[in-house]
């Protein structure tokens, strides 16, 4: 299965600020999705990033809110912007590979704290 | 969209014993997932199971697709069985919906 890899692995952040995620994967991916957890809770979709098109958000997450980069097949970025002590959670990058298997991985996930 | 139900949501177990996990979905899915969430925050893969059964070791994992439901079962519980235990699915938009998890707990 792939190497994902997310940087930073935790942050404390004031609010009104910006903080954004990095995340790489060490093969050429087609899907890459970017999750929220938080705290106590189950794990939300925030977007779908493909190469060459916009980020697909769903219900509840825009994009002023959680913009998306994807230059490449193996790398994205989401940046949480305007924090507040809401934001707070675990954000998790995933990847969907396997020939004829829709199997996702996930990184290892960013601790985001906001204060 | 999809409903994902997972039960029971806390299961305490001692050490060495047996349990199963089920998962219930209401409407037909390309893909199951079965996840690990360790106390670090880290999902670990255990089963990929749109349908079947499969066994990992100590885990195995079956699933009754036409039944909408899956059960995971853990024998011989060690402590670092603990933790909390995802059920995922996929109905056909390559979009995961994650049920709401069991949070199991081994104790020595």
């Amino acid at each position: 299965s792939a190497v994902i890899s997310q940087k930073p692995s935790r942050d404390i952040c004031q609010r009104g600020t910006s903080l954004t995620i990095q995340c790489q994967v060490d093969s050429q991916v087609t899907m890459m999705f970017w999750y929220r957890q938080q705290p106590g809770q189950s794990l939300t979709l925030i977007a779908t990033a493909n190469q060459g098109s916009e980020a697909t958000y769903e219900s509840g997450f825009v994009i002023d809110k959680f913009p998306i980069s994807r230059p490449n097949l193996t790398f994205s970025t989401l940046t949480v912007s305007n924090l507040s002590p809401e934001d707070s959670s675990i954000y998790l990058c995933s990847v969907e590979e396997g020939t004829g298997r829709l199997e996702q991985y996930f990184g290892p996930g960013t601790r985001l704290t906001v204060t | 969209g999809i409903q994902v139900e997972q039960s029971p949501p806390d299961l305490i177990l001692q050490e060495g014993a047996n349990s199963t996990l089920r998962c219930n979905f209401s409407d037909s899915v390309n893909n199951l997932q079965w996840f690990h969430q360790n106390p670090w925050g880290q999902l670990i893969n255990l089963f990929y199971i749109p349908s079947g059964t499969k066994q990992n070791g100590r885990l195995s994992a079956t699933t009754v697709a036409t039944e909408r439901y899956s059960l995971l079962y853990i024998s011989s519980s060690q402590t670092t069985d603990s933790g909390v235990y995802f059920c995922a699915v996929e109905p056909n938009d390559y979009k995961l919906s994650f049920g709401a998890g069991t949070t199991v707990t081994v104790r020595a």
